[in-house]
């Protein structure tokens, strides 16, 4: 079976320019979801969709980052424009909604530096 | 505001002795609890999780203990060993799944 696919697995940008991540879950998982890691830091929830809604984007900076899942499958991340700030690991996780244990599969993350 | 804290950044611990990795949380609608394991340059897999009806689950060499009453759980690895090396994180979430922390980690070094 194969794993939770993201790319790119790195993204070198300055700051002000728009970039973009994109996520393909495991195959029937209707749960998908973005986390941020900093350094040394735990991973931070972004947005979680239930196939094509996004049902808790309530950590999402939306004033430069946007996301979307269309057909219910694939994902893409933005942010526009780019902050020092954001560097950090982006992480796409997915599950299957009917699990009760909420045990999520991860990605390798894409590591985003902005210069 | 850390809903899930690991207090201990590093851990080490000489191979074939006991790991213990410690979580704390501070909300009481939390009920499931899971921990992963991170290898460097790849995502957090999934290790073992607890239901909040439970006081320990067992899998292997891996045992996590809750304790509702002082919002703490524990990862017991036994025995150790170098391959248990990693970042390990606690995560906790509501039973509705719409809150989901995780800890900040702690690094595992198992010494050969």
């Amino acid at each position: 079976e194969a794993g939770v696919v993201q790319s790119p697995r790195y993204k070198i940008i300055e700051k002000k320019q728009p970039v973009a991540f994109w996520c393909n879950p495991i195959s029937g998982h209707n749960t998908l979801y973005w986390y941020r890691q900093n350094l040394g830091q735990g991973p931070e929830l972004l947005i979680r969709y239930e196939n094509e809604e996004a049902v808790d984007d309530s950590q999402l900076p939306k004033d430069r980052f946007s996301a979307e899942r269309l057909k219910g499958v694939d994902s893409t991340l933005k942010i526009q424009p780019a902050e020092l700030g954001d560097s950090a690991v982006y992480l796409c996780a997915s599950s299957l909604e009917q699990v009760v244990t909420y045990e999520q599969y991860f990605g390798p993350g894409t590591r985003l530096t902005v210069t | 505001d850390q809903q899930v804290k690991q207090n201990s950044p590093s851990l080490s611990v000489q191979e074939g002795r006991i790991s213990i990795l410690n979580c704390d949380y501070t909300n009481s609608m939390f009920d499931y609890f899971l921990w992963y394991k991170k290898y460097p340059a790849e995502g957090p897999t999934f290790l073992i999780s607890i239901s909040s009806i439970k006081d320990k689950n067992e899998d292997g060499r891996f045992t996590v203990f809750l304790n509702k009453s002082a919002k703490h759980l524990s990862l017991h690895i036994v025995p150790s060993q170098p391959g248990d090396s990693a970042v390990y994180f606690c995560a906790a979430s509501s039973a509705s799944g719409n809150q989901f922390y995780f800890g900040t980690g702690t690094s595992l070094t198992v010494i050969p």
